[in-house]
């Protein structure tokens, strides 16, 4: 059965304090892989797609990469506002559905 | 056009009550998805079309619980005999389908049933 796992489920960090998010998938055939932030009570914000191993994206302070079993996020010296639920998803060959993680929480301390 | 729109934001229903959601994609996608979202989890799959037609639908997904999409165009999700358990986040999402198939989500609509 195809899965995505999410890790840490919550993270604190200090304003400015670099840090990684990791989303592990087990799938059939990896089409793709997003990642989403979604604050509370609002729909999820796409980020990026990813679609091959070895890729990368970047904006602003987050840059996501991709190898052949997780992806990470890494947040770069975050501010408050960088303060959200990352989600992340994959979808697979045969379906166009997102299989989602439970994403990780994250607060940034001024 | 300015992205997903869901409509109500909010809904509080009686148990045993139907309700229904709309959603309106953003204009030129082809693909439309309904996912529900409770406290703490990730959004879980209930549905998706491709213009008209229904493509999948959750093994897990209940009888009570019926997507149209009419014309290709906007899609209303239906909950009928609305149970305690059915309380969650109802989101909707669109992308134009192809190998752009990132997703664009609503809002979503708050349900509660008491």
């Amino acid at each position: 059965e195809d899965q995505v796992t999410q890790s840490p489920e919550a993270l604190r960090l200090q304003e400015g304090e670099s840090s990684s998010l990791n989303c592990s998938y087990t799938v059939s055939g990896l089409r793709g892989l997003f990642w989403y932030r979604q604050d509370p009570g609002k729909g999820p914000e796409f980020l990026f797609t990813l679609y091959s191993a070895g890729e990368e994206k970047e904006k602003e302070r987050l840059k996501a990469t991709l190898t052949k079993k997780e992806s990470f996020l890494h947040i770069t010296a975050p501010k408050p506002e960088d303060s959200a639920t990352y989600l992340c998803a994959v979808t697979t060959s045969g379906t166009y559905k997102y299989i989602f993680g439970t994403g990780t929480r994250l607060k940034v301390l001024a | 056009d300015t992205g997903v729109s869901q409509d109500p934001r909010h809904k509080i229903t009686k148990r045993g009550q139907n309700v229904t959601f709309r959603c309106d994609p953003i204009s030129e996608h082809n693909r439309l998805y309904w996912y529900r979202q409770t406290l703490g989890q990730g959004p879980e799959f209930l549905t998706y079309f491709q213009n008209e037609a229904q493509l999948e639908k959750s093994r897990l997904l209940s009888d009570r619980f019926s997507a149209e999409r009419p014309k290709g165009s906007f899609s209303t999700l239906e909950i009928q005999r609305t149970e305690q358990g059915d309380s969650a986040m109802y989101l909707c999402a669109s992308s134009l389908g192809g190998r752009n198939t990132e997703a664009f989500f609503g809002q979503g609509t708050r349900l509660t049933v008491v």
